[in-house]
């Protein structure tokens, strides 16, 4: 029953390894968001796709490479993860592009990088 | 530029008096305002939005907030301070700069004392 859900919940992992972060909504959106939020609680758009399409890429390392492989999920690769990656990381969703509309998020990832 | 500033960090009252948490925006028009809530290790819930029609706005939980335009805010109140309250609360800015993108405040942290 989830609006919004991601996987894993916690993720640890060394530097210099590969992970990914899947996220799954299903309200029938049209657009999915990726956030980090940083230590101090800060939150930033990363990414956003509307109908599988890429439309918000903001100057995130290109070591962040989402996948939307229909318009229900929206996944997270990260390669040769940094500490600085360490994060709070929200999958979000909304009914389509619009400054209006609310935006649904899930429970977050914790990723911590060793 | 659209920009979003939440005068303070941290806000503590006593359960049972009045909360207000504050927020000035800046806006070349006519912005969309949203407060989100976010418990301990949770996901972003929406408290309330803003999108041009009644300037107070009203919410879940017993939150509301009032647009004002002179004064560029959108301060959240709640008459009342339940222990459940405490949280990080998040004022948002909803950008349009080619595509629609949040932009969110530094957030508050609402602390409820017995």
């Amino acid at each position: 029953d989830t609006a919004v859900s991601q996987t894993p919940k916690y993720l640890v992992t060394q530097m210099g390894n590969d992970k990914s972060i899947k996220c799954e909504q299903n309200l029938g959106h049209d657009t999915m968001y990726w956030y980090k939020q940083d230590s101090k609680k800060f939150l930033k758009i990363m990414f956003s796709y509307n109908n599988k399409e890429l439309i918000i890429n903001e100057t995130v390392p290109n070591r962040f490479s989402p996948k939307s492989p229909d318009k229900a999920h929206l996944n997270l690769h990260i390669n040769s993860l940094e500490l600085g990656d360490s994060a709070v990381y929200f999958c979000a969703s909304s009914p389509r592009q619009g400054e209006n509309y609310e935006q649904y998020f899930g429970p977050g990832t914790r990723l911590t990088v060793t | 530029a659209q920009s979003v500033t939440q005068l303070d960090s941290h806000v503590s009252v006593s359960e049972g008096t009045p909360v207000l948490l504050r927020c000035n925006y800046s806006s070349s028009y006519s912005p969309s305002l949203f407060w989100y809530v976010q418990h301990p290790n949770k996901g972003l819930q929406l408290l309330l939005k803003y999108t041009s029609a009644a300037t107070l706005v009203k919410g879940i939980n017993g939150f509301e907030a009032e647009f004002k335009k002179s004064e560029t805010s959108f301060h959240l109140t709640k008459p009342s301070a339940h222990m459940s309250d405490a949280a990080e609360y998040f004022c948002v800015v909803s950008l349009h700069s080619g595509t629609y993108k949040y932009i969110f405040g530094t957030g508050t942290r609402l602390k409820v004392l017995a």
